[in-house]
């Protein structure tokens, strides 16, 4: 079965910082990849996104993502945290080839102290 | 511009009434429907999406139904809620599953 894998839950991090939260989906092929953020108290919004082209992709805020094929894996990360990056950071895998849904994992929430 | 609407923002129904939840999107026209439930510690799960009207996708065996009347309308749903239908119920939308999604603001809905 098609699954995403989040194995840090909880983050506490210094502002400054080297931020790496890990993504895991279960097998290949045609994949397009996704990292959302939730500030406390906002909606869902998208960070970051990957279909094709240059595995390194940059996103919103400093972000950025690797997506590594042999590994099933897009990371993300950021070089210094701010305190407002405190949130909760989901990563999304869509199986393409003609599937609409897309599979969250557990999310991961980011603690960064002042 | 396009825009997602979802309504109530929280919701308080006692054990076995009935739940309609709304969500409509402006602004485009055939987009991919979608409905997610967050739990703490849990990620989002998708209960429902709709690629057209009329077609509805379910993804859990549960006490919920989903419709899609309209266009740009989709519409959670059950006769006779349970406690463990609380939690928090996103509407999302897209075009193109590359693109990623748009949340809607959530319901957190509390089953009493």
């Amino acid at each position: 079965a098609q699954s995403v894998s989040q194995h840090n839950h909880h983050v506490i991090l210094s502002e400054a910082a080297s931020l790496e939260l890990g993504c895991n989906y279960s097998y290949g092929g045609t994949v397009n990849l996704f990292w959302y953020v939730q500030y406390p108290g906002q909606h869902l919004q998208l960070l970051l996104k990957y279909f094709s082209g240059d595995p390194l992709v940059k996103g919103i805020k400093g972000f950025e993502a690797e997506f590594i094929k042999s590994k099933f894996s897009f990371n993300l990360r950021k070089p210094s945290v701010q305190w407002s990056d405190t949130a909760e950071y989901f990563c999304a895998v869509n199986w393409g080839s003609g599937t609409y849904k897309y599979i969250f994992g557990t999310g991961t929430r980011l603690k960064v102290l002042a | 511009s396009q825009t997602i609407h979802q309504w109530p923002a929280t919701l308080v129904q006692p054990v076995g009434s009935p739940l309609s939840l709304e969500c409509t999107v402006e602004g485009t026209s055939n987009p991919n429907l979608y409905w997610y439930r967050q739990a703490a510690g849990r990620g989002l799960q998708l209960l429902f999406y709709s690629v057209g009207i009329g077609q509805i996708s379910s993804e859990v065996p549960q006490n919920l139904s989903a419709s899609r009347p309209q266009d740009r309308q989709f519409i959670l749903s059950s006769k006779k809620l349970l406690l463990s239908d609380s939690g928090f119920y996103l509407c999302a939308w897209g075009e193109d599953t590359r693109f990623g999604y748009t949340f809607g603001s959530g319901t957190r809905l509390t089953v009493v």
